[in-house]
């Protein structure tokens, strides 16, 4: 099977612009993540879709949004991009992302630069 | 809430030589999964091992294994016989359910030659 793959993998943008992210998770996962990587901050949870639903999301701004399209794909918006905003994004899917706990595999990320 | 922390920001040992990485998380929960991720530099990140909290035998995979005790809420990896290639960032992760998954800062290995 093929891995997750998230489109483009480098971009760069400046202030107040808007980017969206594409992440195809492997065939047949039904549960998309995002996480934003920062050296400071680590690894940070944005939301995670599930049959074209967030179903939990975490502690960024509104800024940051995203969906889930039937085929399972989604992607990842960041409107307003701030200096703050350059960072590794990850997206990671899984069957079910249900409470039997399933492994989340990752994607290479894509790597986001404001100017 | 959940946390994970991850007391070792850095690490470097010989190849061949065995190294354990620490991790501590706090958490009222009784079921719950932990993982440790492997990122290694500017390659993707990838699941090293995984460990189910109601059982009790600790998890193994080739030369990665971990030291799961619950009372203690401690998850360690031990990587026997390193090799080059496990120079990378190292992430404790804690999941419960299907509920969102919290990642340590991390430990980043070097393999020495």
């Amino acid at each position: 099977k093929a891995g997750v793959t998230q489109t483009p993998r480098y971009l760069i943008k400046t202030r107040g612009q808007q980017v969206t992210l594409s992440c195809s998770p492997i065939s047949g996962h039904r549960s998309v993540s995002w996480y934003q990587q920062t050296p400071g901050q680590g690894l940070q949870f944005l939301f995670e879709y599930f049959s074209e639903t967030q179903r939990n999301k975490g502690n960024f701004p509104g800024r940051f949004s995203g969906r889930q399209f039937s085929n399972s794909r989604s992607e990842m918006n960041v409107s307003t991009l701030e200096l703050g905003d350059s960072a590794l994004y990850l997206c990671a899917s899984s069957p079910e992302g249900g409470p039997g706990g399933d492994t989340q595999y990752f994607g290479p990320g894509t790597r986001l630069t404001v100017l | 809430a959940q946390t994970v922390t991850q007391s070792q920001p850095e690490m470097s040992v010989q190849e061949a030589e065995t190294v354990t990485l620490s991790c501590t998380y706090d958490t009222s929960e009784n079921n719950y999964y932990l993982f440790w991720y492997k990122q290694p530099p500017s390659r993707q990140m990838i699941l090293v091992i995984r460990q189910e909290a109601y059982k009790q035998q600790n998890a193994t995979e080739n030369r990665f294994s971990v030291n799961f005790q619950k009372a203690a809420k401690s998850f360690s990896l031990k990587i026997s016989d390193s090799q080059l290639g496990d120079t990378a960032m190292y992430f404790c992760a804690f999941m419960k359910g299907n509920d969102k998954i919290i990642f340590g800062k991390g430990t980043r290995l070097h393999i020495l030659p």
